[in-house]
């Protein structure tokens, strides 16, 4: 079946430094792909997404690019702020308009001054 | 918008009783509501799937007996833990469609339970 593997948590950086956590996906098919965050006490929240390969899905200073070959779909910002401080769940989904999300594990960031 | 309540957001409760967790669109009608559990430092886990006025959709090895999912309307979706255990303490995840696209989930805060 379909899965997703996340970096284990939790990474640590300072403020303004280069973030990266890794995602690969097992998928049959053609699955769009997606990153959601949870900021503490609150639920999750789709960042962004990306639906065929190579295309990159980019929101608040992140991106991620859908890379077919190597079945990945890593996360990055170039400077991190304390409040990007949260858990990150890389996803993926079939289809667009596939009803069911596979997630994984998540990865707790914490951004220090 | 797009706002989604669940309540409570922590139950404690003797094993051998059941608990109800409400999950609420609070601006949106809810086309398909979800129902997760996360287990710490795990992933999500949909347990279900329901549309309002029909019955759910259940995951491989989720217990319809244990876990009662009613969606009574548009706005409301609950899930009765039933005869809980210990084992069933977890983190519950309720999330709401405000349209046919997957990744337009909404999510609740989640429900943690803990069964003594």
């Amino acid at each position: 079946g379909d899965s997703v593997t996340q970096m284990e948590g939790p990474v640590t950086l300072s403020e303004e430094a280069f973030l990266t956590i890794n995602c690969t996906y097992t998928a049959t098919g053609y699955p769009s792909l997606f990153w959601y965050v949870q900021y503490p006490g609150e639920g999750l929240q789709l960042l962004l997404k990306a639906t065929k390969a190579d295309d990159k899905g980019s929101n608040k200073g992140f991106e991620a690019t859908y890379r077919k070959e190597t079945t990945s779909f890593h996360l990055e910002k170039g400077s991190v702020q304390v409040s990007d401080s949260a858990v990150y769940f890389c996803a993926l989904s079939e289809s667009p308009t596939a009803s069911k999300l596979t997630f994984g594990t998540g990865t707790r960031l914490q951004v220090t001054l | 918008g797009a706002v989604v309540s669940q309540h409570p957001s922590r139950v404690i409760c003797k094993s051998g009783t059941s608990v109800k967790i409400e999950c609420r669109s609070l601006d949106f009608q809810a086309t398909t509501m979800f129902w997760y559990r996360q287990f710490p430092k795990q992933s999500l886990m949909l347990m279900a799937t329901s549309n309002e006025g029909s019955k759910a959709t259940y995951e491989q090895g989720v217990e319809k007996d244990k876990f009662l999912i009613n969606h009574a309307s548009l706005t409301l979706s609950t899930l009765t833990v039933t005869s809980a255990h210990p084992e069933d303490s977890s983190f519950y995840i309720c999330s709401a469609n405000r349209d046919y696209l997957v990744h337009e989930q909404f999510f609740g805060p989640g429900t943690r339970l803990t069964v003594l």
